[in-house]
């Protein structure tokens, strides 16, 4: 079935230092979504990518979605120790409203 | 942005009993909400969509007799683990689509099942 897989599963780093998860589909997407998860907490929307090669920027986060719809990355620069959680990525099931979510970076922010 | 509120946040319960989770929309209508588990360290896996007026619609795997989903208004869908035993222990999660088709997700149910 659809698999959707992110690298790294986990990634420590000092504070300041850059950071980027990779997020690989199986088939082809319509438009992937990426979500922050707090320790504890819940996933919360940051961001949707729908066209091919698109860039989106939120202040020290790039979003960018693979040309062939298949791929993409969130790369955060300078990381703060508020950036600490489980980032996710998730696109929908074929042509349903249902979202695949990939398997998740957990990053640690050392202060 | 759109609010979704879950309850009970945190609930413990003996093994055999049944538990029923609440999803609201508090300010928009969502004729389609989701259902998610989350174990520990994993990402979340869908259990089932609720579609508000019908059935809802199980993923492979999931036992609709055990999870009981009712969508009974625009604004709030119910999830009951009927018979829980400690495997069914997890975080469980829903969300609720908009208008725009953006997915809002809930603050997330813990259940301990001892």
């Amino acid at each position: 079935g659809q698999q959707v897989m992110q690298i790294p599963q986990y990634q420590h780093v000092q504070e300041g230092e850059d950071f980027t998860t990779y997020c690989n589909s199986s088939t082809t997407l319509s438009n992937i979504q990426w979500y922050k998860q707090r320790p504890g907490g819940h996933p919360v929307f940051l961001i949707q990518l729908v066209k091919s090669g698109e860039v989106k920027k939120q202040k020290r986060l790039t979003f960018q979605f693979g040309e062939a719809k298949k791929n993409s990355s969130l790369h955060i620069t300078a990381t703060q120790t508020t950036d600490v959680g489980t980032y996710f990525c998730a696109g929908p099931r074929g042509a349903t409203n249902k979202l695949i979510f990939g398997t998740g970076t957990l990053l640690a922010v050392q202060p | 942005g759109a609010v979704v509120s879950q309850h009970p946040s945190r609930v413990i319960c003996k093994s055999g009993t049944s538990v029923k989770i609440e999803c609201r929309s508090l300010d928009f209508q969502a004729t389609t909400m989701f259902w998610y588990r989350q174990f520990p360290k994993q990402s979340l896996m869908l259990m089932a969509t609720s579609n508000e007026g019908s059935k809802a619609t199980y993923e492979q795997g999931v036992e609709k007799d055990k999870f009981l989903i009712n969508h009974a208004s625009l604004t709030l869908s119910t999830l009951t683990v009927t018979s829980a035993h400690p495997e069914d222990s997890s975080f469980y999660i829903c969300s609720a689509r908009d208008g725009q088709e953006t997915q809002y997700f809930g603050p997330g149910t813990r259940l301990l099942v001892l």
